[in-house]
């Protein structure tokens, strides 16, 4: 079963414009990890947001997350070519001791 | 050490052959998880092991799929007569036992079933 959902599955935009992806889980986290996918490849992680931050910030990556609302966005800022991928965000049940638990992901393109 | 490796990085077989993938994780990590993909979806967890002890397998793990890591370094996923809907990337990952739980992911084997 799916614990995260990305919102929305699919996003075109223009190099240089930003890109907000959005994901939505069901039960109480220890933290809440987004990962990035190119095309046949495996996994990249991204960055992780622990349950009592509500802001973090890596280079053009920024992460929010709401536990009220169980929910969670990444925003990547003057995006690049070099972004198109899909991205998930993973939660893990049961704590940091987890299995990690992937969404559908959201596939990007950024068009040159 | 180069990350994860994963081997074969493509696997097409005949429906009812055996096939057997093999992951090699970071050396230091004590944790190797095996996920399978499917096109346009997020990984779906299958197992995965504390050293040597397989401590977690999925419900989506029949009778036909096992794994193994003997001596606590690499692992492997056999699938028995595989079904034309095996057909997925298998993916590995692993991570050390203490911090937080970050995997690092092999490339995938992809997996076809004719």
């Amino acid at each position: 079963s799916q614990q995260g959902e990305e919102d929305p599955q699919a996003l075109s935009i223009q190099e240089g414009e930003n890109a907000t992806m959005n994901c939505s889980y069901k039960t109480s986290i220890n933290n809440l990890q987004w990962y990035r996918q190119n095309s046949g490849r495996g996994l990249v992680h991204l960055i992780l947001i622990r349950s009592n931050e509500r802001e973090k910030h890596s280079g053009r990556l920024r992460v929010t997350l709401d536990t009220s609302k169980k929910s969670s966005s990444l925003l990547i800022t003057a995006s690049r070519a070099a972004d198109t991928a899909s991205y998930f965000c993973a939660t893990a049940l049961g704590g940091s001791q987890g299995n990690l638990i992937f969404g559908k992901g959201t596939k990007l393109s950024v068009k040159p | 050490d180069t990350g994860v490796s994963q081997d074969p990085r493509h696997k097409i077989t005949k429906r009812g052959q055996n096939v057997t993938f093999r992951c090699d994780p970071i050396s230091e990590h004590n944790r190797l998880y095996w996920y399978r993909q499917t096109l346009g979806q997020g990984p779906e967890f299958l197992t995965y092991f504390q050293n040597e002890a397989q401590l977690e397998k999925s419900r989506l793990l029949s009778d036909r799929f096992s794994a193994e890591r003997p001596k606590g370094s690499f692992s492997t996923l056999e699938i028995q007569r595989t079904e034309q809907g095996d057909s997925a990337m298998y993916l590995c990952a692993s991570r050390n036992n203490s911090g937080a739980n970050v995997l690092t992911f092999g490339a995938g084997s992809r997996l076809t079933v004719l």
